[in-house]
This record gives C-alpha cells, sequence and structure tokens, in this order.
C-alpha cells in the first residue's frame, strides 16, 4: 500500500499570506494525485486533480504542482474560508489511499 | 446539479450487519464509477470499496474484504453497501463518492453528505 505523507500536520499562516502544504508518496505516483479540502461538518471538497488542474470554480489562488513523489499545493493569499484540513490522494496504485491530513490554521 | 444523497446508518452491536444507499441525480449514472470513503471521528480518510459503472468490477480495502459487499442499481441511480460482521474500529461517518470522469480508480469529485456508522454494544 503507497503511503502519502503530508506535512506539516498543523500550518499557521495569517490571512493574506502564502500557504504551502507537501505531500510525499512513498513510491512514485506518476501525477495521480488529488487535493481535497475539509471543512469541520463537511464532506471533503475536491481541489485539484491529476496533480496540477483545478477543479471546475477553484479560485485561481490555489495552485498545485509536482509528480512522481513530491506533492506541493499553494494557497497564494489567504482568505478565511480556506481555514480547514486538507488531504492528498493517490490512485496511481490500488488501493487509493490518503495522506494524514494538514490542518490549516489562523495564526 | 450533481448530487449524491445518503440514507441508512446508526447504531449496530459488534458483529451485526447494515446497510447504506447512495441516491444519485444530476449525471449519467451508469457511466460512472462509484466508491465508498469512511472517515473515523476525528481521523483522515480511508479507502473502501469500488465498483465499476456496470456493476461488473468490484474492490475492496483488505479492512473490509470478505464483510462489505458493495453494489449498484443502475435502474435506480442507487449505490448500496452491506456491511456484516461489524466491528468497534468501522465506526466511522461512510461517503458515496463519485469518480470525476471515466474510469474506476481516480479523483472524487462529488460526495455524499455521510453518515455516521457506530457500531457499539
Amino acid at each position: 500500500e503507497i503511503e502519502m505523507t503530508q506535512s506539516p500536520a498543523t500550518l499557521s499562516v495569517s490571512p493574506g499570506e502564502r500557504a504551502t502544504l507537501s505531500c510525499r508518496a512513498s513510491q512514485s505516483v506518476s501525477n495521480n494525485v488529488a487535493w481535497y479540502q475539509q471543512k469541520p461538518g463537511q464532506a471533503p471538497r475536491l481541489l485539484i486533480y491529476g496533480a496540477s488542474t483545478r477543479a471546475t470554480g477553484l479560485p485561481a489562488r490555489f495552485s498545485a504542482s509536482g509528480s512522481g513523489t513530491e506533492f506541493t499545493l499553494t494557497i497564494s493569499s489567504l482568505q478565511s474560508e480556506d481555514f480547514a484540513v486538507y488531504y492528498c490522494q493517490q490512485w496511481h496504485h490500488w488501493p487509493q489511499t490518503f495522506g494524514q491530513g494538514t490542518k490549516l490554521e489562523i495564526k | 446539479e450533481v448530487q449524491l444523497v445518503q440514507s441508512g446508518g446508526g447504531l449496530v452491536q459488534p458483529g451485526g450487519s447494515l446497510r447504506l444507499s447512495c441516491s444519485a441525480s444530476g449525471f449519467s449514472f451508469s457511466d460512472y464509477a462509484l466508491h465508498w470513503v469512511r472517515q473515523a471521528p476525528g481521523k483522515g480518510l480511508e479507502y473502501v470499496s469500488a465498483i465499476s459503472n456496470n456493476g461488473g468490477l468490484t474492490y475492496y480495502a483488505d479492512s473490509v474484504k470478505g464483510r462489505f459487499t458493495i453494489s449498484r442499481d443502475n435502474s435506480k441511480n442507487t449505490l448500496y453497501v452491506e456491511m456484516s460482521s461489524l466491528r468497534a474500529e468501522d465506526t466511522a461517518v461512510y461517503y458515496c463518492v463519485k469518480r470525476e470522469g471515466l474510469g474506476i480508480p481516480g479523483p472524487f469529485d462529488c460526495w455524499g453528505q455521510g453518515t455516521l456508522v457506530t457500531v457499539s454494544s
């Protein structure tokens, strides 16, 4: 099973600043990676797939990159609604696996 | 609007059984693979199971293999998971999810609202 390791576990950032979240796969997953945002009491929401393709309607302040084993999600100027938990996911190998999440909190 | 509406769930004793349902609308149901993902209280996301668009292929995480059965009724636009021999560690919010685009493995672009399954005596 592919392990997806996210770092940091918690990230404290001030509104308006940039946030960079990382995800590392235990072996290559090509670009078959997605990022999700989850707010308390809500289902996750797809943000990014194919490592860098934004989901429909996603603001341009969200961007992502990476391939192989290293992936990054960047939020360029944090808005209040961006504070949430973020998960990466790979589907290159069965079973699909998720990272343990990064909690993005207000500094 | 693409929508997945879940039903079922609740409290069940260890060793018991439960069936979850997921009713879909807003897309061509029979074209897409569907999946179940769960989240234990306060924990991260765990992949559970998948079914191909026509129901001919199914996949299970090792943690549920032999105990859970995924199925779908394309005439009713509904996805199911039958859970048996339930254990305390199966306690979680269960989400039905739709794959973005065609194929089976892949990103999930639509999630149900989630339903809580609690396994406890």
